[in-house]
């Protein structure tokens, strides 16, 4: 069964760093790419990242500089490194693959909340 | 970076009726366009990629069509379930891959 599961969201403050957790099951990382996207509470869906099955990165603008994609293929994980967070970062960070165009599939999704 | 306008921004329809969702690009993208739908507090959920091709389950009264700069997403025959918030999404030009800003389809 296919699946991914984020974790390592939750309330951070204002030029904090957080580490996000993406664990797949079902397909591998290595051979597949994978993005984040984000939410704000209320909001539509925001690309952020994507790395290559290469290995090669690409960011946002709004979080270039500050946010960085990678994996570890032998725990076929994927971690979002987020730096110097700000108010606007907050949102519901999706883990999702892109085949490569369309996302599918998605995880659950976890909140984090930048906040004083 | 190419922008997605969804129209209209909230569609009031009664169940067992039509709905047809509009997404216009700001520039020709061929067919290499995606909906999503997202359900309150899920996940979105790939319904259709490629402007016409119905993900895997999804139902047949989901029908995805349009190319270059205007695509439609119909709902033949509205169900319950299908309340909910639809997305699209350009993927000619990656990265930044982008969405509309979505249609709230709502029980009128």
């Amino acid at each position: 069964e296919v699946q991914l599961v984020e974790s390592g969201g939750g309330l951070i403050q204002p030029g904090g760093s957080l580490r996000l957790s993406c664990v797949v099951s079902g397909f591998s990382v290595r051979n597949n790419y994978m993005s984040w996207v984000r939410q704000a509470p209320g909001k539509g869906l925001e690309w952020v990242s994507l790395i290559y099955s290469g290995g090669s990165t690409y960011y946002a603008d709004s979080v270039k500089g500050r946010f960085i994609i990678s994996r570890d293929v032998s725990k076929n994980t994927v971690y979002f490194e987020m730096n110097s967070l700000r108010a606007e970062d907050t949102a519901v960070y999706y883990c999702a693959s892109p085949r490569p165009g369309w996302f599918d599939p998605w995880g659950q999704g976890v909140l984090v909340t930048v906040s004083s | 970076e190419i922008v997605m306008t969804q129209s209209p921004a909230t569609l009031s329809v009664s169940p067992g009726e039509r709905a047809t969702l509009s997404c216009r690009v700001s520039q020709n993208v061929g067919g290499n366009l995606a909906w999503y739908q997202q359900k309150l507090g899920q996940a979105p959920r790939l319904l259709i990629y490629d402007a016409s091709t119905r993900a895997t389950g999804v139902p047949a009264r989901f029908s995805g069509s349009g190319s270059g700069r205007e695509f439609t997403l119909t709902i033949s025959s509205l169900q319950s379930e299908d309340f909910a918030v639809y997305f699209c999404q350009q993927y000619n030009n990656w990265p930044p891959y982008t969405f509309g800003q979505g249609t709230k389809l709502e029980i009128k």
